[in-house]
């Protein structure tokens, strides 16, 4: 089956610093979307991103759907950033998401 | 903002014993989901539902069933708790589209002794 990869398992910047996830998909029937969970809580959607590059606030995800690849950029972290930010994709025509096990982010002062 | 509730948002069960956890949602989302997520294994599927009276099979159904009854309410059910159950349980609705994504309820932490 489809399978979601997402590097690094974790990551540690001081607050300002910017970050980069990166999630990588063996399907090539995209509809990448990133959610945010925060310690011991629920998922949040993020954005959903079939293709291209997309801005919301500080975030910025850019999928390449040929190379089976997305990224989520955050621009000048903030504590409050701190959490876990899981990338899915969507499963060929169905209404599965398959999800990777998620980017750890600590943002510290 | 879209809405999901799950209940109880805590349970202890004893192995063998009958667990349901339910979930309402407020959207009117065709397609509703439960997942588990535990440590190494990230979120996985257990059962779908496409609308009223359906229920699809995930990635790991075994030992659950899922009851679908109304456009709101979506149900899973544990028949004969297992320890290997024991997780943390979301519920999802959402529908399918060029923008899509899914709304997650806030969670159940289930303990199986």
């Amino acid at each position: 089956g489809q399978q979601v990869q997402q590097s690094p398992a974790s990551l540690v910047l001081q607050e300002g610093e910017n970050a980069e996830l990166q999630c990588n998909f063996s399907s090539t029937a995209t509809r990448l979307q990133w959610f945010y969970q925060r310690p011991g809580g629920s998922l949040v959607s993020l954005l959903s991103n079939p293709s291209g590059t997309k801005h919301t606030g500080r975030l910025t995800s850019t999928t390449v759907t040929k190379e089976r690849r997305g990224s989520l950029h955050i621009s000048s972290s903030q504590i409050t950033d701190s959490g876990t930010y899981l990338c899915a994709n969507r499963q060929g025509g169905s209404a599965k998401l398959i999800f990777g096990e998620g980017t750890k982010l600590t943002v510290s002062s | 903002e879209a809405a999901v509730t799950q209940s109880p948002r805590n349970k202890v069960a004893v192995t063998g014993g009958k667990v349901t956890l339910s979930c309402n949602q407020t959207n009117n989302h065709n397609n509703m989901y439960w997942y588990r997520q535990d440590t190494g294994h990230g979120l996985r599927l257990i059962h779908y539902s496409y609308g009223a009276g359906s229920t699809e099979k995930g990635d790991i159904p075994d030992g659950y069933k899922a009851s679908r009854p109304s456009q709101e309410n979506f149900s899973l059910i544990l028949e004969l708790a297992t320890p290997s159950q024991t997780s943390v349980y979301f519920c999802a609705s959402g529908d399918v589209g060029y923008q899509d994504t899914q709304y997650f309820g806030p969670g159940t932490r289930l303990l199986v002794l």
